[in-house]
């Protein structure tokens, strides 16, 4: 079983809608948790950043992390088109991040 | 402030050949790291230096070394490249919590 794990989709939605990504994981000790953007062919970028428990949100983007469940979710509203990307679950564990597969995600016009 | 670079941005390679993928970073971070990123296995870790002068392994480590060069450059050498290596490399650096930094990415194919 993977550290992390995340469904790979791809996540088909039209425009305007909420979207829902998520994580779970094994390992109760991470304690920072990380959602990355990566748009074809390039470098992933850093999204959002959560510390232990709890929500937090970044304009049109919410973190949201369930340590009781190992659970981490990213949720997206009024998406756009141009969040079409894959997203990435990323979990910090002493120097490493441990990384979700990626989510493709696709906005439709 | 250029953030992370590497080069090649593309390589092509024969089985057996050896090449060195270069990369370096302008924000004075402390830690680096080597991704290979494979269609439906996220990005997997093959070395990374948390500070200079060490490196350690990562998850994939085998069939690569590594040189921490300085403060600003970590480079990945493969000495005898297979076709399992093809493969999008990317560097990374690392300053603190929230702040890592991914370069552009080497498209590797080993034939």
């Amino acid at each position: 079983q993977k550290e992390v794990e995340q469904d790979p989709g791809p996540l088909s939605v039209p425009e305007g809608a909420i979207v829902s990504l998520n994580c779970t994981y094994s390992n109760s000790a991470f304690q920072y948790f990380m959602w990355y953007r990566q748009y074809s062919r390039k470098g992933p970028e850093l999204l959002m950043y959560t510390y232990s428990s709890g929500n937090k949100e970044d304009g049109r983007f919410t973190a949201q992390v369930d340590k009781s469940s190992k659970y981490i979710s990213l949720f997206i509203r009024d998406s756009q088109p141009s969040d079409s990307a894959t997203y990435l679950c990323a979990m910090r564990s002493n120097y490493q991040l441990i990384w979700g597969a990626g989510t493709k995600l696709i906005i439709k016009p | 402030n250029a953030g992370v670079t590497q080069t090649p941005k593309f390589q092509v390679l024969k089985t057996g050949q050896s090449m060195t993928l270069q990369c370096a970073q302008d924000m004075n971070h402390n830690s680096m790291y080597w991704y290979r990123q494979d269609p439906g296995m996220g990005l997997r870790l093959i070395y990374y230096s948390a500070s200079e002068g060490t490196t350690d392994k990562g998850e994939v480590p085998n069939g690569y070394n590594v040189s921490r060069l300085n403060k600003r450059e970590f480079s990945l050498r493969l000495e005898s490249a297979a076709p399992s290596q093809t493969s999008v490399y990317f560097c990374a650096s690392w300053g603190g919590a929230d702040t890592q930094y991914f370069g552009p990415g080497t498209r590797l194919t080993v034939l």
